[in-house]
Order: structure tokens, then C-alpha cells, then sequence
């Protein structure tokens, strides 16, 4: 049953505090996609990758936000030093190029106190 | 620019209803995918329909069906027969068809409510 894994689930951290979130997409897909949901800006696009490489990170704050691809296995995201509007659900998406859909993982909810 | 626009933030149907969620979209980009999505109380997103820009009939997926209106640039989302577990939220996407632009971006969605 191939599906995106994120991890972890749920996350409570202090103010100031790094945070990573983790993502497994799907093997065989080369586009990997980061997703924040709250309730006032609905999901907004923080990047997105194409065979590892990043190809748009402009809704991601550059001060503090980082996503990676280490291998095609794992993308990460950073954020440090984490604040409280940073709290939402964080989603990792993967997919193919082209004109097709992505497939979520069940996203990290990101508590910063 | 917000590109999709979803303009019903709530909806009330009856069971057994038929449902519309509306959504249009801005793109000068001749070759793009709509796409809806529904996400429960549980939080999953789930994929539920893909329409083609190219496509020359309206993509049916069991009761799903997207009523794609080029011209208007609409890709509304009909929801045959409603039942209590369609309520939900649900986002209109869409995905432009450039080699290194195709990000896939949402609307602000629709939280649909079914009455017994």
C-alpha cells in the first residue's frame, strides 16, 4: 500500500526551539511538495521539488525555514528558531511531473508555545 | 495573484441531495489540470477527480463528476446522492502544465455540511 509518511504526527515545541519534519514520498515519484495549512490562509505552497533539486521555495521564510532532499527517500523541513505563528499542519505531498495529482501524507501538526 | 477561486466558504444540503462547489480559476497557461480534493475531520487529503484542460468530456469518478466550463474558466465539482459522510472540506486545485512551474496551488476550499 504505497502512501507518503510524515513524521512525526504532532509536534509541541517552545518558542526558539528547531523543529524538523520528515517526509517519505512514494517511491518512484520525483516531485515532492510542502504544504502549511492554517485556518486564515488555507494551504499555502512552501516548496516543492523535482528529482531532489528545489524548483520553487518562494512561500517559505528564508530567515528561518529549510527544506531539503537528502536522497529521494527522505525530504525534510527546518525550521529554526521556530515561533508561535508557525503553528499549523505541515503536509508533504508527492507526485509526478506534468499534469498529474499528488498524493498527501497525513501531515505533521506543529504546536509552537 | 490568488489563482483559484472557491467563493462558498459553507454549505448546508439535505441527504440524498445533489451538491454544486464552485470553483473558477485564472490561468493564461494553455495546458493545466484542475484538481478536488476532500479533507475530513480526520485531516487526510483525499484525491478525488483530475479534469484535463485538453479534456473534451467532464471527468466522472463514481458519484463525482466535474462540470468544466473552458470558456468560463469554472470547474465545479457535482456530488451526486449526498450521504452523511461527504461532509467535509473540499479544495479546488489546479496544476499548470510548465516543465518547471507546475506547482500544484488550492483554493481557500468549502467545508460542506450533510443533514440527516
Amino acid at each position: 500500500d504505497a502512501r507518503v509518511t510524515q513524521t512525526p504526527r504532532h509536534k509541541v515545541t517552545e518558542m526558539g526551539q528547531e523543529v524538523t519534519m520528515r517526509c517519505q514520498p512514494i517511491l518512484g515519484h520525483n516531485t515532492v511538495f510542502w504544504y502549511r495549512q492554517t485556518m486564515m490562509q488555507g494551504l499555502e505552497l512552501l516548496a516543492y521539488f523535482r528529482n531532489r533539486a528545489p524548483l520553487d521555495d518562494s512561500g517559505m521564510p528564508k530567515d528561518r525555514f529549510s527544506a531539503e532532499m537528502p536522497d529521494a527517500t527522505l525530504a525534510t523541513l527546518k525550521i529554526q528558531p521556530s515561533e508561535p505563528r508557525d503553528s499549523a499542519v505541515y503536509f508533504c505531498a508527492s507526485g509526478l511531473g506534468g499534469m498529474t495529482e499528488a498524493f498527501f501524507g497525513q501531515g505533521t501538526r506543529l504546536t509552537v508555545v | 495573484a490568488q489563482k483559484i477561486t472557491q467563493t462558498q466558504p459553507g454549505m448546508f444540503v439535505q441527504e440524498k441531495e445533489a451538491v454544486t462547489l464552485d470553483c473558477t480559476y485564472d490561468t493564461s497557461d494553455p495546458s493545466y489540470g484542475l484538481f478536488w480534493y476532500k479533507q475530513p475531520s480526520s485531516g487526510e487529503m483525499i484525491f478525488l477527480i483530475y479534469q484535463g484542460s485538453y479534456d473534451q468530456q467532464n471527468a466522472t469518478e463514481g458519484r463525482y463528476s466535474l462540470n468544466f466550463q473552458k470558456a468560463r474558466k469554472s470547474a465545479n465539482l457535482v456530488i451526486s446522492a449526498s450521504q452523511l459522510g461527504d461532509s467535509a472540506m473540499y479544495f479546488c486545485a489546479m496544476r499548470e502544465g510548465r516543465e518547471r512551474d507546475d506547482k500544484i496551488i488550492f483554493g481557500k476550499g468549502t467545508r460542506l455540511h450533510i443533514l440527516p
